[in-house]
């Protein structure tokens, strides 16, 4: 059983549209989730943190956090085609618990 | 500030041989982990070091071993490669601690197993 997944896409989205990117985890003790891009051939970016139920906006980027439904999204207002990556989603357990990576969601802006 | 390094950036190796992989932490960061991707999926974790010591362990094979350095950086030793150990391996650094792992990767080294 996979602790976090991600639909693999690709997720194709016109330019200037809002792109929702989705992440389930299975482990209810998971405390902290992380979003990462990956543009191919390069290695992860952190782009985004959360913490505690609810919203938290950064910029274009928006993450959403829902513990009871175990759910965790990013959504990308104004989408460019520079936001065309791989989007990972990580959730950690705190302590001396690993980081565990979904296997991440591409998602394809069309200009 | 320097970020995350490591070396080599590529490298080809045959069946059986051993490899080192190295990295430099974050100044400042005293966690490293390692984490293999493998084309289309997401970065496996391998291994991670805190304060020099091995605070967790991935499901890999005993070929896989690791170490962590006074000065914080680490290395990763693959033994007996295999065609399968084919992948970009990651090193992570982070400052440690209980709460909140933040990781901030290396560019990574591509090994090819032949």
């Amino acid at each position: 059983q996979k602790e976090v997944e991600q639909n693999s896409g690709p997720l194709s989205v016109p330019e200037g549209a809002i792109a929702s990117l989705n992440c389930t985890y299975s482990d209810r003790g998971s405390q902290s989730f992380f979003w990462y891009r990956q543009y191919s051939g390069k290695s992860p970016e952190l782009i985004m943190s959360i913490y505690s139920n609810g919203d938290k906006e950064d910029g274009r980027f928006t993450a959403q956090l829902n513990k009871a439904s175990q759910y965790v999204s990013l959504l990308i207002r104004d989408s460019q085609p520079s936001d065309s990556a791989t989007y990972l989603c990580a959730g950690y357990s705190g302590g001396y618990q690993k980081v565990t990576f979904g296997t991440g969601t591409k998602l394809q802006v069309i200009p | 500030d320097a970020g995350v390094t490591q070396s080599p950036t590529h490298l080809i190796k045959t069946r059986g041989q051993h490899v080192t992989l190295r990295c430099s932490p974050i100044s400042g960061h005293k966690s490293v982990s390692w984490y293999q991707q493998v084309l289309g999926q997401g970065p496996q974790f391998i291994f991670q070091y805190y304060e020099k010591e091995e605070r967790g362990r991935g499901n890999f094979p005993d070929r896989f071993s690791a170490r962590q350095f006074p000065n914080y950086s680490s290395e990763l030793n693959v033994n007996a490669l295999l065609l399968g150990d084919s992948a970009l391996y990651l090193c992570a650094s982070s400052l440690g601690g209980a709460y909140g792992e933040k990781l901030f990767f290396g560019s990574g080294t591509q090994l090819s197993v032949l």
